[in-house]
């Protein structure tokens, strides 16, 4: 197995531009999952989607930050507009639990690094 | 509120030498305990978990956690540290009354010296 392809692997872009992480999970995992890693507040889960569908939003940052997963087998997360402080290593996981019951195994991707100058 | 804290920031280790990296956490009932590492650059990677039974849980790469429900403790430990262990250890902790969702420590950076 591939295991959890995440694209790009770096960015740097300018504030105020637009930005689109995109994340392919595990085939057959039901449960994806977008944390955020910065040196001073460590690993921050974002979203996380169960069989497609949002289950919890609560640490989405701001309406800047937008995540959708159209299909079981990819995901995207997006920043418009991006901003300095947006800098971090996003990472998508997924899980292979059904509805209700993960398992906690997460299989994380290599992480998209963000530079937002 | 729920939390994990790993109070050691920084841990150095000579090679061959035992490991301890401690663990606790704040939850209202015994939640399922894991210990993740992530090798520089790379994603992190699951080395245990512990949902019940045994409180002594065996990982990969020859490590080993135990669970103490007294200290609400979840303490990771190798007995001799090879120079490949060197990597950042995530404790996390999961309690399906919080929706799910893993909830991770600060980290704890191990050092190696040969």
């Amino acid at each position: 197995d591939a295991g959890v392809i995440q694209s790009p692997r770096h960015e740097v872009t300018e504030m105020g531009q637009e930005v689109t992480l995109r994340c392919k999970p595990i085939s057959g995992h039901n449960s994806l999952f977008w944390y955020r890693q910065t040196m001073m507040r460590g690993l921050e889960l974002l979203i996380y989607f169960n069989n497609n569908v949002p289950i919890d939003d609560s640490g989405m940052p701001e309406d800047r930050f937008s995540a959708k997963m159209p299909n079981a087998s990819f995901s995207t997360l997006k920043i418009q507009p991006s901003e300095p402080r947006d800098s971090a290593v996003y990472f998508c996981a997924s899980d292979s639990g059904r509805a209700g019951s993960n398992t906690g195994e997460l299989f994380f991707g290599e992480g998209s690094r963000l530079t937002v100058l | 509120a729920q939390s994990v804290t790993q109070p050691d920031i920084h841990i150095t280790v000579s090679e061959g030498a035992s490991l301890e990296l401690r663990c606790n956490y704040s939850y209202g009932a015994t939640p399922y305990l894991f210990w993740y590492v992530q090798s520089p650059g790379q994603g992190l990677q699951l080395l245990l978990k512990y949902f019940s039974g045994d409180t002594l849980v065996q990982g990969i790469k020859g490590f080993e956690a135990e669970f103490k429900r007294s200290q609400s403790s979840f303490n990771l430990r190798k007995p001799s540290v090879h120079w490949s262990d060197a990597a950042e250890y995530f404790c996390a902790v999961d309690a399906p009354e919080y929706g799910n969702k893993l909830v991770f420590g600060a980290g704890t950076i191990l050092r190696v010296k040969s």
